[in-house]
């Protein structure tokens, strides 16, 4: 069964320190690796797919990496407006739908 | 260009009460999915449809049903509802099945079960 495992589960920084949120997952072959934001009383927002060990992905502060068990977001400078929870799903070959981790809850404070 | 939308946004229920939420997925986009999250976790698949089609169910009892329309919109009906179905229920859509999609996810139903 595929599971995703996310940590930590809530993370405070102070404006300007980079920091990583990890994803720690288990999958019958991967299909894909998704990283979603989600603010409060909103549905997820699309960030990432990563599909094979190795891959980065990067936008404005955020940038995602691939292993073989693991997944990174790393944030670097981040800012208070960067404050949401951070959603890591996998599919797998399978399935056909996304299994996804607890979260991370980030909190950017001045 | 029009995103996922969904409802009603909100709604109170009662128990033992019965709910119908809505979705119109993006113009173009096939394929719907149902998704449960309850405060604090992350999303819980129950539903995808296809071309009218169920083509996978996750881990919900019998009383969790949905369909989809032509216009490619959807329904997810919610009976004998219990305390614990509180939560957000989350519509997304993609183009097609196949493959790993990129799910686009409405602002969701929020359901408060009293």
């Amino acid at each position: 069964e595929d599971q995703v495992t996310q940590s930590p589960e809530a993370l405070r920084l102070q404006e300007g320190e980079s920091s990583s949120l990890n994803c720690s997952y288990t999958v019958s072959g991967l299909r894909g690796l998704f990283w979603y934001r989600q603010d409060p009383g909103k549905g997820p927002e699309f960030l990432f797919t990563l599909y094979s060990a190795g891959e980065e992905k990067e936008k404005e502060r955020l940038k995602a990496t691939l292993t073989k068990k693991e997944s990174f977001l790393h944030i670097t400078a981040p800012k208070p407006e960067d404050s949401a929870t951070y959603l890591c799903a996998v599919l797998g070959y399978s399935g056909y739908a996304l299994n996804f981790g607890k979260g991370t809850s980030l909190l950017v404070t001045p | 260009d029009a995103g996922v939308t969904q409802s009603p946004t909100h709604l109170i229920k009662t128990r033992g009460q019965q709910v119908t939420l809505r979705c119109s997925p993006i113009s173009g986009h096939k394929s719907v999915s149902w998704y449960q999250q309850v405060l604090g976790q992350g999303p819980q698949f129950i539903f995808q449809y296809y071309e009218k089609e169920e083509r996978g169910r996750g881990n919900f009892p019998d009383r969790f049903s949905a369909r989809q329309f032509p216009n490619y919109s959807s329904e997810l009906n919610v009976n004998a509802l219990l305390l614990g179905d509180s939560a957000l229920y989350l519509c997304a859509s993609s183009p097609d099945r196949a493959g790993a999609n990129v799910l686009t996810f409405g602002a969701g139903s929020r359901l408060t079960v009293l």
